[in-house]
């Protein structure tokens, strides 16, 4: 079985500050591991994944997140928070499961961007 | 990148209607798609996994006759919610995953369906 943890329900930064979103897991198997963002009322954009490849992923909108399986985390970054940057963020694992790949997701934080 | 609709983006309905979402992959070919249900400030709950051509998978405790899930082709996903009751008032979200060759491992998201049952 696998399972994410989001440490933080709330995070508060500064415009101009830097962002942490903290994230861990547990699987038996590798994992994919992927973060999105929600803004109120909208779906889900990916914001970046890891598969296996490069343990710094680099994503959209000036994220990135390293993967770090001594830590079994996957913490997303970025130097320098926008007011655009205020949504909610979910970390997500896959995993294979029974010839599918079987997804959880994380409770979610909630980024405010205090002007 | 791949981008999936949702439609209708909002329904409002009578108790003991029934409701169809439709969700769409308009630029690349589904074959698996996934059900969400989001309640407010929580995070999402998956409802069912549906494979093109076959019997969608129930996650435990969601009732298969209640939530009907049809997925005939490579683009089309629908989501029938039977005898709607208030407490079914819910986001819905779907998402979809490339066919076998693609970018297999992620989910491309809609934008969500926001049903209120009075």
């Amino acid at each position: 079985a696998q399972s994410v943890t989001q440490l933080d329900s709330h995070v508060s930064v500064s415009e101009g500050t830097p962002v942490l979103l903290r994230c861990n897991y547990s699987s038996s198997y590798s994992p994919s591991l992927f973060w999105y963002v929600q803004h109120p009322n909208k779906g889900l954009q990916l914001l970046l994944k890891y598969t296996s490849a490069a343990t710094l992923v680099k994503g959209i909108n000036g994220f990135e997140a390293e993967f770090k399986k001594s830590e079994t985390s996957f913490h997303l970054t970025k130097p320098s928070a926008h007011m655009s940057d205020a949504a909610e963020y979910f970390c997500v694992v896959s995993v294979p499961s029974g010839g599918y790949q079987k997804v959880t997701f994380g409770t979610g934080t909630k980024l405010q961007v205090i002007p | 990148g791949a981008v999936v609709s949702q439609h209708p983006s909002r329904v409002i309905c009578k108790s003991g209607t029934s409701v169809k979402i439709e969700c769409r992959s308009l630029d690349f070919q589904a074959t698996t798609m996934f059900w969400y249900r989001q309640f407010p400030k929580q995070s999402l709950m998956l409802m069912a996994t549906s494979n093109e051509g076959s019997k969608a998978t129930y996650e435990q405790g969601v009732e298969k006759d209640k939530f009907l899930i049809n997925h005939a082709s490579l683009t089309l996903s629908t989501l029938t919610v039977t005898s709607a009751h208030p407490e079914d008032s819910s986001f819905y979200i779907c998402s979809a995953r490339e066919k076998a060759g693609g970018r297999t491992d992620t989910q491309y998201f809609g934008p969500g369906t926001r049903l209120t049952v009075l």
